[in-house]
């Protein structure tokens, strides 16, 4: 069965300081990644997302990512850390159905901390 | 500009009374998703729509319902069967091609218990 862990729950970083986030799956094939934040109270954002091709995808706000296939990860990564960085990170896969359904599988997700 | 729209960002229920959360999109997309999110679980599927007028049941449909009769508007009813309905409500909706297409998220409706 298809599966998303975050394995870190919390993550306490200073700022200026560099960032990983970790993310590993579980899928049959070559998943689609996405990479979703979220502040309080907010909806999601889409940061970034993996469908094929060049395994380092570049998104928003300074974010990258690395798909890992023998690793089954699909770590998101952040040079320097801003303290407008805090909030709840999600990691997703979407199993393709064949159809139009893109169900989306989310990890629980890390709420990352930024120390002054 | 496009978007998705939740309302009320804040609702409360009263024991034995349905809920009804709006969701409305002026993406012209043709999915769209309930989600409910809880502490520590991540998001977890209640509903979601691929057409007008079709919908199906995610993981947790259970004491839920949904219409689908205009293309912009999923509208999620949280009935009385549903005995823990204090959550925070998620609709996204996306393109249906091609099927990558990531979802897009309004920002929520909080939902507790009077």
């Amino acid at each position: 069965a298809q599966s998303v862990t975050q394995p870190d729950i919390h993550i306490t970083v200073s700022e200026g300081a560099s960032l990983e986030l970790r993310c590993n799956y579980s899928y049959g094939a070559t998943p689609y990644l996405f990479w979703y934040v979220q502040s309080p109270g907010q909806g999601l954002q889409l940061l970034l997302k993996y469908f094929s091709g060049d395994t380092l995808v570049q998104g928003i706000k300074g974010f990258e990512a690395e798909f890992k296939r023998s690793q089954s990860s699909f770590n998101l990564r952040k040079p320097s850390v801003h303290w407008s960085d805090a909030a709840e990170y999600f990691c997703a896969v979407g199993p393709y159905y064949g159809g139009a359904t893109n169900k989306l599988i989310f990890g629980t997700g890390t709420l990352l901390a930024v120390q002054p | 500009d496009g978007g998705i729209t939740q309302s009320p960002k804040y609702l409360f229920r009263k024991e034995g009374q349905n809920v009804t959360l709006s969701c409305e999109q002026n993406l012209n997309h043709d999915a769209m998703y309930w989600y409910r999110q809880d502490p520590g679980q991540g998001l977890r599927l209640i509903y979601y729509s691929q057409i007008v007028n079709d919908f199906q049941k995610g993981d947790i449909a259970e004491g839920y319902s949904v219409s689908r009769e205009k293309k912009e508007s999923f509208p999620l009813t949280v009935t009385s069967a549903q005995k823990n309905p204090t959550a925070f409500y998620l609709c996204a909706s996306r393109e249906a091609s091609p099927s990558n297409q990531p979802q897009h998220f309004g920002d929520g409706t909080r939902l507790s218990i009077l």
